[in-house]
């Protein structure tokens, strides 16, 4: 089976513009949940979403918004991006609710100038 | 709020050699699970071993092992037999035990670069 998948890969925007990156779960995973990870620093919470619905969100701005779809992929937008923005960002799934460990993607890395 | 503590921002170690990493964490929560993440230069995050908080038995993953007591709330990542490919950014993570709301929230301490000698 394909592990967790983001894209795009890697990305530069400005600021004031907005970014979509997407994530596709593990197949028959059902959450996602995202995270900021700011260079040297660990990944920080920012969604966790479980069929289709926001089931927690950490200390982000509403700038940051995010949906799962149906087939349980995910994206995440942020609005008026600011160069504090620039981090990699990662996904992450779990099969369901319950103590399983989640799996990571491989990352979005944002660059804002 | 909980709090993950890796005081060790870098480690080394000789090929072939154990090495132990130490996490410490904050939490009033009687049930929650422990994690060490491993991330490469690749940036991929890769889970290296969990715990359980109401298993007394230390988990054990081939040449990873935890002590994990639950008293001091200290978690440490035991490798041995070191080998090269070990090198990477290693995350101790909590996750809450509590059902509903966020609880697959994950709150990872800064990490500690582990560096192998050849």
């Amino acid at each position: 089976d394909a592990g967790v998948t983001q894209s795009p890969t890697h990305l530069i925007k400005t600021r004031g513009q907005h970014v979509t990156l997407r994530c596709s779960p593990i197949s028959g995973h059902k959450s996602v949940s995202w995270y900021q990870q700011v260079l040297g620093q660990g990944p920080q919470f920012i969604f966790q979403y479980y069929e289709k619905e926001e089931r927690g969100r950490g200390n982000f701005p509403d700038r940051f918004s995010a949906r799962q779809f149906p087939n349980y992929s995910s994206e995440l937008n942020v609005n008026a991006l600011l160069l504090g923005d620039s981090a990699l960002y990662l996904c992450a799934s779990i099969r369901g609710r319950g103590p399983g460990p989640q799996y990571f993607g491989p990352g979005t890395r944002l660059l804002v100038l | 709020a909980q709090t993950v503590t890796q005081s060790q921002p870098e480690m080394s170690v000789q090929e072939a050699e154990t090495v132990t990493l130490s996490c410490t964490y904050d939490t009033s929560e009687s049930d929650y699970y422990l994690f060490w993440y491993k991330q490469p230069p690749s940036r991929q995050m890769i889970l290296v071993i969990r715990q359980e908080a109401y298993k007394q038995q230390n988990a054990t993953e081939n040449r990873f092992s935890v002590n994990f007591q639950k008293a001091a709330k200290s978690f440490s990542l035991k490798i041995s037999d070191s080998q090269l490919g070990d090198a990477a950014m290693y995350f101790c993570a909590y996750r809450s035990g509590n059902s509903g709301g966020s609880n697959y929230k994950l709150t990872f301490g800064k990490g500690t670069l582990l560096t192998v000698n050849p």
